[in-house]
C-alpha cells in the first residue's frame, strides 16, 4: 500500500523553463518531506526537504511547496538545466522513523 | 571518502544460493536501512537498524536477514535466492533519533538471480 505517490512517471522540459514535479501522500502523520535526485547506476542523493510546519522551502533553483490540507507537495526547478535530467523521488517520514518513497519521476531537460 | 558504501556493486548468482551484501557508513549515524528497488522502480523499505536493534521489519521473507556487527555496518544476508529477488538493493543511513533529517544512500547493489 503506497503512502507516497508520484503519478507522473516522466516529464520533459525545455532548458531555461520551469520544471514542476508533483507528489501526493496519504498518511497524515508524516511531518517531514524530502526530494531525492537519482542518476543511473547511482544511489539517490538528497536534494531538499521541508518540515510540516512550513509551506515553502527554497534552496537556489529548487523550491519545495507543501499543501498539508491537500496532502500534496511539489518541487519547482527554475531555470531547468540539462544536468537536472534525472529521476526525482519524493519521500516522507513521521517522527524521524523510516522514509517512504514514491515511484519517481524521470525528468528530461531538453537543451 | 564515500559516506555510505556497499559491496558488491553487481552480483549475479544462481537460484538457491546464499549471498551477502555489505554496507558501511562513516557518518556516525545511528540508524541504517536497506531498501529494495524492484522492476517498477519502487523504493521499498526492508529493514532499519537503530543502535544495533531492529526497529522495523516490513513484510520481507525470512530468507532475508540483516546483520549489524556495529553501528557503522549493516549487512544483508539472503538465503535460498529466488528469481524474484532480482532487484537493486540500497543501503542508507541517517541520524534519526527523534528528529527529522535526511538519509544518505549507497550506490546500490544490482542483484541478478539466474
Amino acid at each position: 500500500d503506497q503512502q507516497v505517490k508520484q503519478n507522473s512517471p516522466s516529464l520533459s522540459v525545455q532548458e531555461g523553463r520551469i520544471s514542476i514535479l508533483n507528489c501526493d501522500y496519504t498518511n497524515s502523520m508524516f511531518d517531514y518531506f524530502l526530494w531525492y535526485k537519482k542518476y543511473p547506476a547511482e544511489g539517490p542523493t538528497f536534494l531538499i526537504s521541508i518540515s510540516s510546519i512550513k509551506d515553502k522551502n527554497e534552496d537556489g533553483r529548487f523550491t519545495v511547496f507543501l499543501n498539508k490540507s491537500a496532502k500534496h507537495l511539489s518541487l519547482h526547478i527554475v531555470p531547468s538545466q540539462p544536468g537536472d535530467s534525472a529521476v526525482y523521488f519524493c519521500a516522507a517520514s513521521a517522527l524521524g522513523n523510516q522514509f517512504y518513497f514514491g515511484t519517481g519521476t524521470s525528468l528530461t531537460v531538453i537543451p | 571518502d564515500t559516506a555510505v558504501s556497499q559491496t558488491p556493486k553487481y552480483l549475479v548468482t544462481q537460484m538457491g544460493n546464499d549471498k551477502s551484501i555489505k554496507c558501511e557508513q562513516n557518518l556516525g549515524h545511528d540508524t541504517m536501512y536497506w531498501y529494495k528497488q524492484d522492476s517498477k522502480k519502487f523504493l521499498k523499505i526492508m529493514f532499519s537498524y537503530n543502535n544495533k536493534e531492529l526497529i522495523i521489519n516490513e513484510t520481507v521473507p525470512n530468507r532475508f536477514s540483516p546483520k549489524s556487527p556495529d553501528k557503522a555496518h549493516l549487512n544483508l544476508h539472503i538465503n535460498s535466492l529466488e528469481l524474484g529477488d532480482s532487484a537493486v538493493y540500497f543501503c542508507a543511513s541517517s541520524q534519526s533519533r527523534g528528529r527529522n533529517t535526511e538519509a544518505f544512500f549507497g550506490q546500490g547493489t544490482r542483484l541478478t538471480v539466474v
